[in-house]
C-alpha cells in the first residue's frame, strides 16, 4: 500500500510561471513532511518542511501548503527558473526511537521551459 | 557529497553472489539509512542504524543485512544478489539534539551506488 503518492509523474512549467506540485498520503501518524529534490546522478537533497501542526511554510521561491483534513500537501516555486528543472519527491516523516522514518512518494518531474 | 561516501559509485554483479556496499560518514551523525530506489517506488527504507551495532529493518528488508561496527561505517550486504535487487542505493545520515534548539535535521544523502544483477 503506497501511503505516499504523487500522482502527476510529470510536469512541464514555463520560466517564471507558478509550478505546483501536489503530494496525498493516507497515515496521519506522519509528524512532519518535506520535499527533496533531485538531479540525475545525485543524491535527493533537502528542500524545504512543514511540521503536521502547521499549515503553511515559507523558504524564498519555496511554499508548501498543508491540508490535514484533505491528507495533500503541495509544493509552491515561483517564480520558476529552468535550475528548478528536476524531479521532486515529497516525504512523510515518523520518528522512532529519534530515528527519522521516511516515506516517499514516487516523485514528479519537474521542466522549466524557457 | 560533503559528508557521505557511497562506494562503488557502480557495481554490476551475477545472480547469487554476495555484494557489499559501503557508506561512509565525516558527520559523527548518530543515525544512518539505506534506501532504494525504483521506478514508480520512489525511495524505499531497507534497513537504519541509531547507534554502533544499534540497527533495525526497515520496509523493504528481505534479502538485505547491514551491520555498523563504527559511528562512520554503515555497510549494507546482498548475501545473493538477485535480479529484483538491480536498483540505485542511496545512504542517508541525520542527527538529533541539534544546537540552536532544532530538534532534528533532515536526511542528508550520498550520491548512491548504481547496482546490477545480471
Amino acid at each position: 500500500d503506497q501511503q505516499v503518492k504523487q500522482n502527476s509523474p510529470s510536469l512541464s512549467v514555463q520560466e517564471g510561471r507558478i509550478s505546483i506540485l501536489n503530494c496525498d498520503y493516507t497515515n496521519s501518524m506522519f509528524d512532519y513532511f518535506l520535499w527533496y529534490k533531485k538531479y540525475p546522478a545525485e543524491g535527493p537533497t533537502f528542500l524545504i518542511s512543514i511540521s503536521s501542526i502547521k499549515d503553511k511554510n515559507e523558504d524564498g521561491r519555496f511554499t508548501v501548503f498543508l491540508n490535514k483534513s484533505a491528507k495533500h500537501l503541495s509544493l509552491h516555486i515561483v517564480p520558476s527558473q529552468p535550475g528548478d528543472s528536476a524531479v521532486y519527491f515529497c516525504a512523510a516523516r515518523r520518528l522512532i526511537q529519534g530515528a527519522q522514518k521516511l516515506v516517499f512518494g514516487q516523485g514528479t518531474r519537474l521542466t522549466i521551459n524557457p | 557529497d560533503a559528508g557521505i561516501t557511497q562506494s562503488p559509485r557502480h557495481k554490476v554483479t551475477e545472480t547469487g553472489t554476495p555484494v557489499t556496499l559501503r557508506c561512509h560518514q565525516t558527520e559523527n551523525h548518530r543515525y544512518m539509512y539505506w534506501y532504494r530506489q525504483d521506478p514508480g517506488h520512489g525511495l524505499r527504507l531497507i534497513h537504519y542504524s541509531y547507534g554502533v551495532k544499534d540497527t533495525d529493518k526497515g520496509e523493504v528488508s528481505d534479502g538485505y543485512s547491514v551491520s555498523r561496527s563504527k559511528t562512520e561505517d554503515f555497510l549494507l550486504t546482498l548475501e545473493s544478489a538477485t535480479s529484483s535487487q538491480t536498483s540505485v542505493y542511496f545512504c542517508a545520515i541525520s542527527e538529533s539534539r541539534m544546537r540552536g534548539g532544532q530538534r532534528n535535521s533532515p536526511l542528508h544523502f550520498g550520491n548512491g551506488t548504481r547496482l546490477t544483477v545480471t
